[in-house]
């Protein structure tokens, strides 16, 4: 039931950008995205809802294909501030959303 | 406006001693989460209540792991007695009904 995160690590330069995929074995309700910086807890980037949804935030943004049962995070001109663990959870109904989380992608962007 | 509180902040404790740990959620928010983050098992949910309500206590190890929530305002996780394995950092989280989770600080226990 854990969803699969891809990939597992990326190294970027500063301004390059960056996808991390989530990939489901089940029917996904909701996908929500959080980033964790070293030694904090996980803070909250953004819900998608519906199938094909996509959502942006500053300059990263995320889709959610409801009939490939993924999401992708799209991270564009990426910045220093950028660099944490990346982890999607995912929801099979609505209600309370209990949250399944991926195993998380390490982001590193370099000067 | 305070976020989600936890306490202790770190726990170092002995083999077979009572640990607990406590939350205090974002007030007015309905849903509050338990976590357990390691490097082996990433952040899986333990427990989770709604209005106070335990609704899907799946996650939670064994026995010797127990959840309460008497209020709104405060939930106690409690591992007796407690074994090196259940070394981690513990996080609280809270919503309101199912949008975002804002996570606490996190409680790091080490069990010797």
């Amino acid at each position: 039931q854990q969803p699969v995160q891809s990939p597992q690590a990326v190294i970027l330069r500063e301004g390059e950008d960056a996808v991390i995929n989530c990939s489901s074995s089940k029917a996904l309700y909701s996908v929500h995205w959080y980033r964790q910086k070293h030694g904090e807890a996980p803070v909250f980037l953004m819900i998608l809802l519906k199938g094909g949804e996509q959502k942006g935030h500053d300059k990263i943004s995320a889709s959610f294909n409801e009939k490939k049962q993924q999401s992708s995070l799209y991270l564009t001109a990426s910045q220093l501030s950028y660099s944490g663990t990346y982890f999607c959870g995912t929801a099979f109904s609505g209600g309370y959303n209990k949250l399944i989380f991926g195993a998380g992608t390490r982001l590193a962007v370099h000067p | 406006d305070a976020g989600v509180i936890q306490s202790p902040r770190h726990e170092v404790t002995e083999m077979g001693q009572e640990v607990t740990l406590r939350c205090k959620p974002i007030s007015g928010h309905n849903s509050l989460f338990w976590y357990r983050q390691t490097m082996m098992r990433g952040l899986e949910l333990l427990i989770y209540f709604n209005n106070n309500v335990p609704i899907d206590d799946s996650g939670m190890p064994e026995d010797r792991f127990s959840a309460k929530m008497p209020n709104a305002s405060f939930s106690t996780l409690k591992i007796q007695p407690s074994e090196p394995r259940d070394s981690a950092v513990y996080f609280c989280a809270s919503s309101l009904s199912g949008n975002e989770q804002f996570f606490g600080p996190g409680t790091r226990l080490t069990v010797l």
